[in-house]
């Protein structure tokens, strides 16, 4: 039972444009929300995380986005640059317990 | 950097070895957490380590076993390889106390098993 959903698989965007990245969990026990970014044969990077007494999130050209009661948050990526592309991996977890991860998101930023 | 350090970074074993993993956690976490990530798959939870004793146990063998030492560093060990074991090992850290803090990841051991 896969508790955290992510979308889309991949995703290309022009340089300057908006990445979107979606997930979905179902497990309501959840309160902790991070985003990491993995480049290949580097181990995953906290990127930006959220908890659920808040709505949304900004951090430099990160945002999440966070609907508690459809269970859903997302990661926009604002002015996409080619230094971003990397795999981006939404995960849940309770306080800072165990973390469940997304199967993630290839993201290619084209030039 | 995280001050989170794996060795070795890539190991090639044959089936039925086993395997010893290292990690050296962040100063000052006393948890550790490895994690097993598949090719193109999201890093799975294997176990969690606080204070030497294990601490959670996700859905995987008991030929997969781990230590974490008085310093806090940690070993993770698989018996009786296989060749689905072939996959990057994660570790990371935390300190769980107080508020606690978030999970820091080594870069990983690549470790395939042919």
């Amino acid at each position: 039972q896969q508790q955290v959903k992510q979308s889309p698989q991949s995703l290309i965007v022009q340089k300057g444009g908006i990445s979107i990245i979606n997930c979905a969990y179902e497990n309501t026990a959840f309160d902790y929300f991070p985003w990491y970014q993995q480049f290949p044969g580097k181990g995953p990077a906290l990127l930006i995380a959220i908890r659920p007494d808040v709505s949304e999130k900004k951090e430099g050209r990160f945002t999440i986005s966070f609907n508690k009661s459809a269970k859903q948050f997302s990661l926009h990526i604002m002015d996409s640059q080619p230094g971003d592309s990397a795999t981006y991996f939404c995960a849940a977890s309770k306080g800072y317990s165990t973390l469940t991860f997304g199967k993630g998101t290839m993201l290619l930023v084209s030039p | 950097e995280t001050g989170v350090t794996q060795s070795p970074t890539h190991l090639i074993k044959t089936r039925g070895q086993q395997v010893t993993l290292r990690c050296s956690s962040q100063s000052g976490h006393n948890t550790v957490s490895w994690y097993q990530q598949a090719l193109g798959q999201g890093p799975q939870f294997i176990f969690q380590y606080y204070r030497e004793e294990e601490n959670g146990r996700g859905n995987f063998p008991p030929r997969f076993s781990g230590l974490q030492f008085p310093n806090y560093s940690s070993e993770l060990n698989v018996n009786a390889l296989e060749l689905d074991d072939s996959a990057l090992y994660l570790c990371a850290s935390s300190l769980v106390q107080g508020a606690g803090t978030e999970a820091f990841f080594g870069q990983g051991t690549r470790l395939t098993v042919v």
